[in-house]
C-alpha cells in the first residue's frame, strides 16, 4: 500500500514568510509524528497526534510553530515568520497506534531552506 | 531523561568487511530498540527492531541483540556491500513519558569497492 507522503519535497522561502508543510499518513494509522532533521541537532521530535486526543506539542521549538491534524488523517505543520535556523528537513511519520513496540513509518521529508 | 549514544562516523570499510556500529542507551524503564537506515536521497526506513531483552532483530544480513545488562543494541553485518552505504540511526521508544522515538546522532557508513 501507499506509504507516508509529504509535500512539498522542497521549499525555499524568504526570512519572515510563513510556510505550510503537509503530511499524508498511511491509511488506518492513528498516530502521527513530526520530527526535524538538521545538521547541528540531529533528529528532534516536534509534535505527536493520537486519534482525537490533544496533541503532545512539547517538542515544538517556539510559538512560531504549530500543527493540526484534520479528521484524524492529514496533518499540516505551519511555521510563521520563518528564521534561518528553521532550515532543516521536516519528517513526518505514522504508526498504527502508540505502543512502544510499534514501528513508525517515515515519509520522504520536506527540505526547507530559509534565505 | 532518555538518550541514545552512537559511535561517531564516518565508518569507512572495504566491501565484504565486517561491520559493527555501537549503540548504547539510557532509559527509565525497558524500551523498545530500533535501527533505522537512511540511504542517500531517501527517507528513514526501519532496518530492524527488538522489543525485549535478549531479542535479536535481523534484516538484510544485519543483526542486533538487545542487551539489558550492558544497555546496548550494537548493529552488525558479516559482509558489507557498497549498497549498504548509508546513515544508520539507533533509536528507542518507551510507553512512559514522551510518545516519540529518541534517536542517536547517526553513523555514516561508507563502503568502498
Amino acid at each position: 500500500g501507499a506509504g507516508v507522503s509529504q509535500s512539498p519535497s522542497n521549499k525555499v522561502t524568504e526570512k519572515g514568510k510563513d510556510v505550510e508543510l503537509r503530511c499524508d499518513p498511511i491509511s488506518g494509522h492513528t498516530a502521527l509524528y513530526w520530527y526535524r532533521q538538521s545538521l547541528g541537532q540531529g533528529l528532534e521530535f516536534l509534535i505527536y497526534f493520537q486519534g482525537n486526543s490533544a496533541p503532545d506539542k512539547s517538542g515544538l521549538p517556539s510559538d512560531r510553530f504549530s500543527a493540526e491534524r484534520t479528521g484524524g488523517s492529514v496533518s499540516t505543520l505551519t511555521i510563521q515568520r520563518t528564521q534561518q535556523e528553521d532550515s532543516a528537513v521536516y519528517l513526518c511519520a505514522s504508526s498504527l497506534a502508540w505502543r512502544q513496540t510499534d514501528t513508525q513509518y517515515f515519509g520522504p521529508g520536506t527540505r526547507l531552506t530559509v534565505l | 531523561g532518555n538518550s541514545v549514544t552512537q559511535m561517531e562516523g564516518p565508518v569507512t570499510l572495504s566491501e565484504e568487511a565486517f561491520l559493527t556500529i555501537n549503540c548504547t542507551y539510557t532509559a527509565t524503564g525497558y524500551p523498545s530498540l530500533f535501527w533505522y537506515v537512511q540511504y542517500p536521497g531517501e527517507g528513514l526506513q526501519l532496518l530492524l527492531k527488538a522489543t525485549k531483552a535478549d531479542d535479536k532483530g535481523s534484516n538484510k544480513g544485519f543483526e542486533a541483540t538487545y542487551r539489558k545488562e550492558t544497555t546496548s543494541f550494537h548493529l552488525e553485518k558479516g559482509s558489507v556491500q557498497v549498497s549498504d552505504s548509508a546513515v544508520y540511526f539507533c533509536a528507542l521508544s518507551l510507553d512512559t513519558g514522551r510518545r516519540a522515538l529518541t534517536f542517536g546522532s547517526g553513523t555514516r557508513l561508507q563502503v568502498q569497492p
